[in-house]
């Protein structure tokens, strides 16, 4: 069975500083993808970046860009320059190529200091 | 472009009660997929439905059911309710691109489901 871990139940770091996600995941699929998600106070679950497997460039959205190591099942989210505007609960997630089930982490709640 | 909308937003059940819940996805979307959000399970997916067929189904006892109509909407129904139902309960579609592909999902605010 797949499985997504996020070890960092909570996190801070200074506003325009860069802060590091961490997220493991096990699979013996070789076709899937995997995202982080952002849910902030509003509930509404916000997709902020994803990455198939299949690429081997990471993935990069404006100040927010992964580490994917494929071989280490690993798939971090660096968040730079950051904003009071980023502080929410973020999910790592995994799903397979052929369905929509997304399997979720446990969440990293992010605060940001001012 | 609308998103993903979810009625009701709040509602408050007592134990074994019934509850439905709506989801009408993004104009165009064909899949809707629901997850059951706690503090102590996290996010857990329910079920998946395409062109009003379940796709797929998570580990979830038979007082959960879903269904979708020919205009893509869907509503799950809980029966039966139990204090550990109580969740956000959140709905998402994605445009199905053919049966694969990485079918980003858009999820919408979610209802809060209270059992007293």
């Amino acid at each position: 069975a797949q499985t997504v871990t996020q070890s960092q139940p909570e996190m801070s770091v200074q506003e325009a500083e860069t802060v590091t996600l961490s997220c493991t995941y096990d699979t013996s699929e070789s076709d899937y993808y995997l995202f982080w998600y952002k849910q902030p106070p509003s509930r509404q679950m916000i997709l902020v970046i994803r990455q198939e497997a299949y690429k081997q460039q990471n993935a990069t959205e404006n100040r927010f860009s992964v580490n994917f190591q494929k071989a280490a099942k690993s798939f971090s989210l660096k968040i730079s320059d950051s904003q009071l505007g980023d502080a929410a609960m973020y999910f790592c997630a995994y799903k397979m190529n052929r369905d929509d089930k997304i399997i979720f982490g446990k969440g990293t709640r992010l605060h940001i200091l001012p | 472009k609308a998103g993903v909308t979810q009625t009701p937003r709040y509602l408050i059940k007592t134990r074994g009660q019934q509850v439905t819940l709506s989801c009408s996805p993004i104009s165009g979307h064909r899949s809707v997929s629901w997850y059951q959000q706690t503090p102590g399970q996290g996010l857990q997916f329910l079920f998946e439905y395409f062109s009003e067929t379940q796709r797929n189904k998570g580990n979830f006892p038979g007082r959960f059911s879903g269904r979708q109509f020919s205009n893509s909407r869907s509503e799950m129904n809980v029966s039966t309710l139990e204090l550990g139902d109580s969740a956000l309960y959140l709905c998402a579609s994605s445009l199905k691109l053919g049966e694969a592909g990485a079918n980003v999902l858009t999820f919408g605010a979610g209802s809060r489901l209270t059992v007293l």
